[in-house]
């Protein structure tokens, strides 16, 4: 109950085109969802992030999309550019203030 | 504003030897977390602390790992004896509060051959 599921592992997407990564949760406890970024040889960077009282929240080029009712979250990227190219993870905090990590997804935008 | 600093950026030691982290979080930081991270998962909290105190170590294999946070500032993580399982990445974060933002390190990269 405690895992973040996150689709799909890697993705190639063209210059310009949209990036979609999605996530899954169970546990309604969970109160916070962020989306991190991750560039080789770094560590992870705090990209956006949503609460569960709001279904969408957008920062630029970045939009989360959050469905309480399916317990899925999901992160677009408009526009998308070689400079986006990076590991993403998606992850959800429990009442604890412990955040739950998605898997990753190996993000490729092709120029 | 100084980041995270994790040092050393790379160790390669060998099965059943002993290493050590060290992190030092930004400043004025009270929470600060030790990550393992190993190739293709997302990290794994390893320890908690607040302050000087730790507030989650429920993942911490203690019967090899250890870490402590003297005078609430800067951190060291220790495996004595390391097993090749070990061998991933070791984040260290920092909050301003616990439940806030976490800023990350650039992480050390273990290799136990």
């Amino acid at each position: 109950q405690q895992q973040v599921k996150q689709s799909p592992q890697s993705l190639i997407v063209q210059k310009g085109g949209i990036s979609i990564i999605n996530c899954a949760y169970e546990n309604t406890a969970f109160d916070y969802f962020p989306w991190y970024q991750q560039f080789p040889g770094k560590g992870p960077a705090l990209l956006i992030a949503i609460r569960p009282d709001v279904s969408e929240k957008k920062e630029g080029r970045f939009t989360i999309s959050f469905n309480k009712s399916a317990k899925q979250f999901s992160l677009h990227i408009m526009d998308s550019q070689p400079g986006d190219s990076a590991t993403y993870f998606c992850a959800a905090k429990d009442s604890n203030y412990q955040l739950i990590w998605g898997a990753g997804t190996k993000l490729i935008i092709k120029p | 504003e100084a980041g995270v600093a994790q040092s050393p950026r790379y160790k390669i030691i060998e099965k059943r030897q002993s290493v050590a982290f060290w992190c030092n979080p930004i400043s004025g930081h009270a929470t600060l977390y030790w990550y393992q991270q190993i190739l293709g998962q997302g990290p794994k909290l390893l320890i908690q602390f607040q302050n000087n105190g730790v507030v989650d170590d429920s993942q911490l294999p203690k019967d090899r790992f250890s870490a402590e946070r003297l005078k609430g500032v800067d951190s060291t993580l220790k495996i004595q004896p390391a097993k090749l399982e070990d061998s991933a990445v070791y984040l260290c974060a920092s909050s301003s509060q616990r439940g806030g933002e976490a800023f990350f390190g650039q992480g050390t990269r273990l290799t136990v051959v």
